[in-house]
This record gives structure tokens, C-alpha cells and sequence, in this order.
């Protein structure tokens, strides 16, 4: 069926530098998503992303955290600078309209230092 | 604000024995429910979806049945295959109202180990 890749799978980086998640996905969907889910806990919404824009946001996506998809290519969650709490794995995933089926990647383990 | 509660961390059981996960939900207006299963190096990926005739949603075996007047949505196999074993998500989204998107709102997830 349909993938969302994520690349890397996992990325260890020392606090106060920079990071970007990479998400190839699917190739006609529309809507793009990041999750966040830290050790233990529930996955949590923190942005969409459609025509270009960010739709919503949670408290989580803090102003340290950017998301953009230039010319159609990845669709990135930059996060600068990283602090300690961003350590958690994060799931990207899209779909092609809304009340379609939501398709996932396998997550990228990000682990802040 | 809306909420998914799965009260099961872990739930272990032997092979061919029936299935059943608990999900209760609280929100502000009628959500579609879902369970997604991830298993072990793969992504989440959709399992069931309650429709909004209140039919009763089926794939691979298993069923679940949106009950909104207990808000609840378990998941339930009448027997249970070693392949099973993955980790069980509920998760809720509010009815498309304008261009938000709908986001999904889950639970923590439950981990079912099938054993022979």
C-alpha cells in the first residue's frame, strides 16, 4: 500500500543545535502531519500543513519549531534550537483529502544530548 | 477538550482465545473512532473506522462497535492469532467542520502479546 517514509530513522543531536525530520509522503496526498509521541505516552498532535500553510496548531509546537514543503518535495519539522524535552519519536503522515485514510511513517527517533 | 482512554497497558494471552481492547472516549461532538495496529519496526496503520450508519466495522477478524451511549469503541477478535501481537492505538477525530484538518486525538495504546 501507500508509504511514508521518514528519514532518518534516528538522529542523536546535542541540545541548542538544529534539527530537521525529513517525510517523503505519499505522492497525491494533500494534508501533512507531525506527531509527537514521548517515551511512555500517548502520540499528540502537534501541526497540519495544507496549500502551503500551517492549518492548526497544538501547544506543543512551540516557536522553536518550524514545518514547511518546498516545491512539493519533503515535507520537513525543523526544530531550533533542540532542548531536552524534544527527545521523543516523531511521526509524520499524510493523506489526500480530509475524511480520507490517514497514512503513517514509522517515526524518527530524535534524542536530544 | 476530547480524550481517548485505553485502560490497558498490556494484554497478554494465549493463541485461538478471544480479544478484546478497551477504548472509551470523551468529546464535544460525534467523532469518528478508529483503532490502528503498528507492529514491531513498521508504521501505525489503520485497522478499523466506525462509519456514521453504525455499521459495524470488520477487517482482518477483527470488529468494533461504537456504543455512543457509553462512549466506548472496544476492539474484539473471537480468537486470537500469534500474528497478532502488536501494539493497539484508539484514536478520535471530529467530524470535518471547515478546513481544519482533522486531526487525530489517540490513546496511549495497548500492547497485546498472542502467545502459542
Amino acid at each position: 500500500g501507500p508509504k511514508v517514509l521518514q528519514i532518518p530513522s534516528h538522529q542523536i543531536i546535542d541540545m541548542g543545535q538544529m534539527v530537521t525530520l525529513n517525510c517523503d509522503p505519499v505522492s497525491n496526498h494533500l494534508y501533512f502531519y507531525w506527531y509527537k509521541q514521548i517515551l511512555g505516552q500517548q502520540m499528540e498532535f502537534l501541526v497540519n500543513f495544507y496549500n502551503g500553510k500551517v492549518m492548526e496548531k497544538s501547544k506543543l509546537f512551540k516557536d522553536q519549531f518550524s514545518v514547511e514543503r518546498p516545491d512539493g518535495s519533503y515535507f520537513t519539522l525543523k526544530i531550533q534550537p533542540t532542548a531536552l524535552e524534544d527527545s521523543a519519536v516523531y511521526f509524520c503522515a499524510s493523506r489526500h483529502r480530509v475524511n480520507t485514510e490517514v497514512f503513517f511513517g514509522k517515526g524518527t527517533r530524535l534524542t536530544v544530548v | 477538550g476530547d480524550s481517548v482512554t485505553q485502560t490497558e497497558g498490556l494484554v497478554t494471552l494465549t493463541e485461538g482465545l478471544p480479544v478484546m481492547l478497551n477504548c472509551t472516549y470523551q468529546s464535544t461532538y460525534s467523532p469518528f473512532l478508529f483503532w490502528y495496529v503498528q507492529h514491531l519496526n513498521e508504521a501505525p496503520k489503520l485497522l478499523l473506522k466506525s462509519f456514521t450508519d453504525n455499521k459495524r466495522p470488520e477487517h482482518q477478524g477483527f470488529h468494533a462497535t461504537l456504543h455512543k451511549s457509553s462512549s466506548s469503541f472496544h476492539l474484539q477478535k473471537s480468537s486470537a492469532q500469534l500474528s497478532d501481537s502488536a501494539l493497539y492505538y484508539c484514536a478520535l477525530s471530529d467530524r470535518d467542520y471547515g478546513s481544519s484538518g482533522n486531526k487525530l486525538i489517540f490513546g496511549i495504546g495497548t500492547l497485546l502479546s498472542v502467545k502459542p
